[in-house]
């Protein structure tokens, strides 16, 4: 079974602070890896990673693979309070349809 | 372009009773659809899929079945519901043509469910 485990479980940090998320999968077959952010409600889409060693960036936000160790991290620079939220890591594996959730990561961001 | 709709938005129900979440997707033809559950603070587990009309998936044995009766609705019920049914429940759906990537899911709104 794809199993898919994100750490640290929470974290709070200042305004200002970096950031950094990690996560790390068991899959058979490895497609690709998608990162999501949920605020109160729909997780919504970040990043989908299918090659090691390629960064991918959004403003503030960036993510990298590494297919030989298994695991991505997210980074976020320069924090602000409106990036309080949980962080999801999604794999997709052996099966066609299917994406396999860690438990994701809770991060506070104060001011 | 697409969007998906979830409803009711919260629910509270009691313990026994039955359930019927519905989620429909506007914008596309033949989508992959999901049910998804969500503890407090947890990940996201996954209940039922649906690759086509009354073709259902089941990953975990409980006392919720999933239906799809038209090719853009899924729904989501229970006979009798327990206190354990309780949580955000999700409801995504994939791109089955070559202008999505068939692993990105797109989520909708959710039901936010306790059971008393």
């Amino acid at each position: 079974e794809d199993k898919v485990v994100q750490s640290p479980l929470s974290l709070v940090v200042h305004e200002g602070d970096t950031v950094t998320l990690n996560c790390s999968y068991e899959v058979t077959n490895f497609r690709s890896l998608l990162w999501y952010k949920q605020e109160k409600k729909a997780p919504t889409f970040l990043f989908m990673l299918t090659s090691s060693g390629i960064e991918k960036k959004s403003g503030r936000l960036s993510s990298i693979l590494d297919k030989k160790e298994l695991f991505s991290i997210l980074n976020i620079t320069a924090t602000q309070t409106g990036d309080s939220a949980i962080y999801l890591c999604a794999v997709a594996g052996s099966n066609d349809y299917k994406l396999s959730f860690g438990a994701g990561t809770t991060v506070t961001v104060r001011a | 372009s697409q969007t998906i709709h979830q409803w009711p938005a919260t629910l509270v129900q009691p313990v026994g009773s039955p359930l019927s979440l519905e989620c429909t997707v506007e914008g596309t033809s033949n989508p992959n659809l999901y049910w998804y559950r969500q503890a407090a603070g947890r990940g996201l587990q996954l209940l039922f899929y649906s690759v086509g009309i009354g073709q259902i998936s089941s990953e975990v044995p409980q006392n919720l079945s999933a239906s799809r009766p038209q090719d853009r609705q899924f729904i989501l019920s229970s006979k009798k519901l327990l206190l354990s049914d309780s949580g955000f429940y999700l409801c995504a759906w994939t791109g089955t043509s070559e202008w999505f990537s068939y692993n990105e899911q797109f989520f909708g709104p959710g039901t936010r469910l306790t059971v008393l």
